[in-house]
């Protein structure tokens, strides 16, 4: 079984200022999938990022970026020049892959607000 | 392309009435999902189809809930009868061989 922690119910961060929003997790597989969605008001949910747990570089994707933790079962997001659109739900999920994969566990979520 | 298309986006009914969800993959896509969102929580899987099979419906209620995929395309997702807890968004996703598409949801409200 997995289970995926957040522990920051809010955030918020200046418009072209950077945040970091936290995640742990636990699971018994040895090999799994680290996300991070980004679900809008009243929008479907979308991808944000991805970790392969075996991949020891953390992903990046633009102004996104993560600090993937194994040892200590940590996945944070860093958010870089954030901008008004960044506004959102953003949940933290693992997977365990293979035939697992898409078989997602979710956190409890962190509202982001981006003050102009 | 399209995205993965959900019906009705909401839904209010009374305790113990019925309610159905459709959902219309992203065409191709062998697998699909259901997820319960309940207001503040995170999406917790209900049930995972491929093609026109259930491959895990460990989580699914299955005295009022059910779901088919009856010829590996569309879903159907049913309550019956609903209860109180059922108030939640109900999502669909669909995926190939790589990343998960999420539709925006059908929000269920029981009252």
């Amino acid at each position: 079984a997995q289970t995926v922690t957040q522990s920051q119910p809010e955030m918020s961060v200046q418009e072209a200022e950077t945040v970091t929003l936290s995640c742990t997790y636990d699971t018994s597989e040895s090999d799994y999938y680290l996300f991070w969605y980004k679900q809008p008001p009243s929008r479907q949910m979308i991808l944000v990022i991805r970790q392969e747990a075996y991949k020891q570089q953390n992903a990046t994707e633009n102004r996104f970026s993560v600090n993937f933790q194994k040892a200590a079962k940590s996945f944070s997001l860093k958010i870089s020049d954030s901008q008004l659109g960044d506004a959102a739900m953003y949940f933290c999920a693992s997977d365990a892959g293979g035939t697992s994969y898409g078989k997602l566990t979710f956190g409890q979520g962190t509202i982001l607000t981006v003050h102009p | 392309e399209a995205g993965v298309a959900q019906s009705p986006r909401y839904k209010i009914i009374e305790k113990r009435q019925s309610v159905a969800f459709w959902c219309n993959p992203i065409s191709g896509h062998a697998t699909l999902y259901w997820y319960q969102q309940i207001l503040g929580q995170g999406p917790k899987l209900l049930i995972q189809f491929q093609n026109n099979g259930v491959v895990d419906d460990s989580q699914l209620p299955k005295d009022r809930f059910s779901a088919e995929r009856l010829k590996g395309v569309d879903s159907t997702l049913k309550i019956q009868p609903a209860k109180l807890e059922d108030s939640a968004v109900y999502l669909c996703a669909s995926t190939g061989t790589g990343e998960l598409f999420f539709g925006e949801g059908s929000r269920l409200t029981v009252l």
